[in-house]
């Protein structure tokens, strides 16, 4: 199975900051990783597809890149409701495994 | 607008069966694959199923791989999922989402706990 690494765990970050999230695979995933996001008590909801798309409705903040086996969701100006847990999924190969999740709060 | 509803969940003894429904609105269902992804409390996500759009195809990992079992009926616009030998490991909200192949819309969830 193909190990999806997140870092950090955790992160804090000031209203309006560039904020960078990364996520690594421990092998090739050919750009079949996606980005979703979880706010406390809710539904994923799907931010970013296959690497850089960004999903239906989804502020131009948000943005992904990467290859081979390494990843970043990067939210360009940080907003209160972006507070959430992020998690990356790779879709290249069964079974598709999700990272363990960077939590975002404000500082 | 697409819209996903879990049913079904509750709280079941280890080694008895549960089964998950979805019904699905707001899109062509028989033009989708299927899936249901779980979350453990406070833990993170972990895809559980895939349904091809006939029923034809099934994905499963290795964790429930032989006991649990997807299923969908496109006249109804339902998903199903059929939980057996169930285990303590298996405590988790499920959630329903269409496949795009991302997981394009999520239901609410539904949970399940696995106790005695």
């Amino acid at each position: 199975d193909i190990q999806m690494t997140q870092s950090p765990s955790f992160l804090s970050a000031s209203v309006g900051e560039r904020v960078t999230l990364s996520c690594k695979a421990s092998q090739n995933i050919n750009k079949y990783l996606d980005w979703y996001q979880q706010k406390l008590g809710e539904a994923p909801k799907l931010l970013i597809y296959n690497t850089n798309n960004l999903h239906t409705g989804i502020p131009s903040r948000f943005s992904g890149s990467g290859s081979g086996t390494d990843y970043t969701l990067t939210i360009s100006s940080l907003q209160p409701e972006d507070v959430a847990t992020y998690f990356c999924l790779q879709r290249n190969s069964w079974p598709w495994t999700f990272g363990g999740g960077t939590k975002l709060e404000l500082k | 607008e697409v819209q996903l509803v879990e049913s079904g969940g509750g709280l079941v003894q280890p080694g008895r069966s549960l089964k998950l429904s979805c019904a699905a609105s707001g899109f062509t269902f028989s033009n989708y694959y299927m899936a249901w992804v779980r979350q453990a409390p406070k833990k993170g996500l972990e895809w559980v199923a895939t349904i091809s759009t006939s029923g034809s195809r099934t994905y499963y990992p290795d964790s429930v791989k032989g006991r649990f079992t997807i299923s969908r009926d496109n006249a109804k616009s339902s998903l199903y999922l059929q939980m057996n030998s169930l285990k303590s490991e298996d405590t988790a909200t499920y959630y329903c989402a269409r496949q795009e192949g991302h997981f394009d819309y999520w239901g609410q969830g539904v949970m399940v706990t696995v106790s005695s």
